[in-house]
């Protein structure tokens, strides 16, 4: 079945204890993107993958780290977690080859991840 | 900076009811917009995507337009049923990759 997987779910922590959220797609999908979604403020982009090595910053990425090492794979990396970092964590994927222009590919979406940080 | 706007934040309406969900956009320079759909405790389902350079988009009840230059784009849901009550959220994809992301329109279909 073609999906996004994030794990953990949910997670409970404290300040300063560095976690990591992964996120693995079966897709083969080239572009790659980390959300998070508060109440009232909608879904903002943290980070952005447009292939393996290749990272960008969203509009909200501080606080946040990623990599991506192989294609499938995309953690998020919470250094030093503060409490308002608390929210729910989207990562989505989608197809959008390297020079082919090919943009108009719908994203796909994983459950979510909700974090608290106490 | 885009900034997108979804109007109403919730409606609530009669099941068989034919209704519209807008988005609005600040900024025209796009490459498309995506239409959502959350259920609570669920990821993101894409419904529509449109592109930049086309007016509208059908999949089955469902109907998105797109007015590049004035900004807007619309969700029209045709014999609502309750199964439709969802969050609806509306993206736009910018030409250098990032997203940006209405707050979502909160749909009650009522039986």
């Amino acid at each position: 079945e073609a999906q996004v997987t994030q794990n953990p779910r949910y997670l409970i922590t404290v300040t300063g204890k560095k976690l990591t959220v992964t996120c693995s797609q079966n897709m083969n999908h080239e572009y790659m993107s980390w959300y998070r979604q508060d109440p009232g403020l909608g879904l903002r982009q943290i980070y952005y993958s447009m292939n393996v090595e290749v990272t960008d910053k969203g509009d909200v990425p501080e606080g946040y780290k990623v990599s991506r090492k192989e294609k499938r794979n995309f953690p998020l990396i919470l250094e030093s977690p503060s409490p308002n970092q608390t929210s729910l964590y989207f990562c989505a994927s989608s197809l959008s080859p390297l020079g082919s222009g090919s943009r108009n590919q719908p994203q796909h979406f994983g459950d979510g991840t909700r974090l608290s940080i106490l | 900076k885009q900034e997108v706007t979804q109007i109403p934040a919730a409606l609530s309406v009669p099941e068989g009811e034919n209704l519209v969900l807008n988005c609005s956009f600040t900024d025209s320079a796009i490459y498309n917009l995506q239409w959502f759909r959350q259920d609570p405790g669920k990821g993101l389902t894409s419904l529509l995507l449109i592109q930049s350079s086309q007016r509208e988009q059908t999949s089955g009840r469902l109907n998105a337009s797109l007015d590049k230059s004035s900004g807007r784009s619309t969700l029209y849901i045709a014999a609502s049923q309750p199964g439709d009550s969802a969050t609806y959220l509306c993206a736009v994809r910018l030409f250098r990759d990032q997203f940006y992301f209405g707050t979502g329109t909160s749909l009650t279909v009522i039986p």
